[in-house]
């Protein structure tokens, strides 16, 4: 079964620590990306990548950080500088293509307590 | 002006009734549109894509105008299954496929 995964599916931090979410895919897509939603907001572009070894900032991108080392994975750091961590994080991807929807992984929600 | 605005509703509808939601954008130059839909702490999943011509999947209809600068969404013989947020989504000029997507607008079809 092609898709996207991500875990944890629910993750709890304290203050100060940082921490790293998972994201896989399996359908050979080129461009990966990361959102943050938070309650009654759209989704806000954290940080993309077109290809491996390349990725560039998003809207949000201040306490975060990103790697993208293979072509199926795209993990995403939450660090200590992130000032209100507390949300919703997204993880899609999408052919390398002006006019394709990008296809979503389940979310991981993260709480810092 | 955001890039992307939506009436957030919600729409409360019985079943059966027929629903329209209208979505701006700003930028006069986007390239492509979505309508996804979103349930409640799930992930958004592609509804339909836009197109200049609109464009039909059964009960659902998408619009665009390119004009005025709006979609719509137009939701016919509404079933209870069909309550969740519905994002409206703009692929602006620029490339690497950056979607700007809208808050949402919160539908509940009631009994």
């Amino acid at each position: 079964d092609g898709g996207i995964t991500q875990s944890p599916k629910y993750l709890f931090r304290k203050e100060g620590q940082n921490v790293t979410l998972s994201c896989e895919q399996n359908l050979n897509h080129d461009a990966m990306y990361w959102y943050r939603q938070d309650p009654g907001q759209g989704l806000r572009l954290i940080y993309y990548s077109q290809i491996v070894n390349d990725f560039q900032k998003g809207d949000i991108a201040e306490g975060y950080s990103v790697s993208r080392e293979k072509k199926e994975s795209f993990p995403l750091t939450v660090t200590s500088a992130q000032k209100n961590p507390t949300a919703f994080y997204l993880c899609a991807s999408t052919t390398w293509s002006s006019y394709n929807e990008q296809f979503f992984g389940p979310g991981t929600r993260l709480t810092v307590l | 002006r955001k890039e992307v605005e939506q009436d957030p509703g919600p729409f409360n509808v019985p079943e059966g009734a027929t629903v329209a939601f209208n979505c701006t954008y700003s930028n006069s130059a986007s390239q492509s549109f979505f309508w996804y839909r979103q349930d409640c702490r799930k992930e958004p999943k592609l509804l339909m894509s836009v197109y200049s011509s609109g464009n039909e999947d059964g009960r659902f209809t998408a619009q665009l105008n390119r004009a005025s600068q709006y979609i719509s969404l137009l939701i016919r013989d509404s079933k209870l299954s069909d309550s969740a947020t519905y994002l409206c989504v703009v692929n602006p000029p620029g490339g690497y496929n950056k979607l700007i997507f809208g808050a949402g607008t919160r539908l509940a079809v009631h009994p």
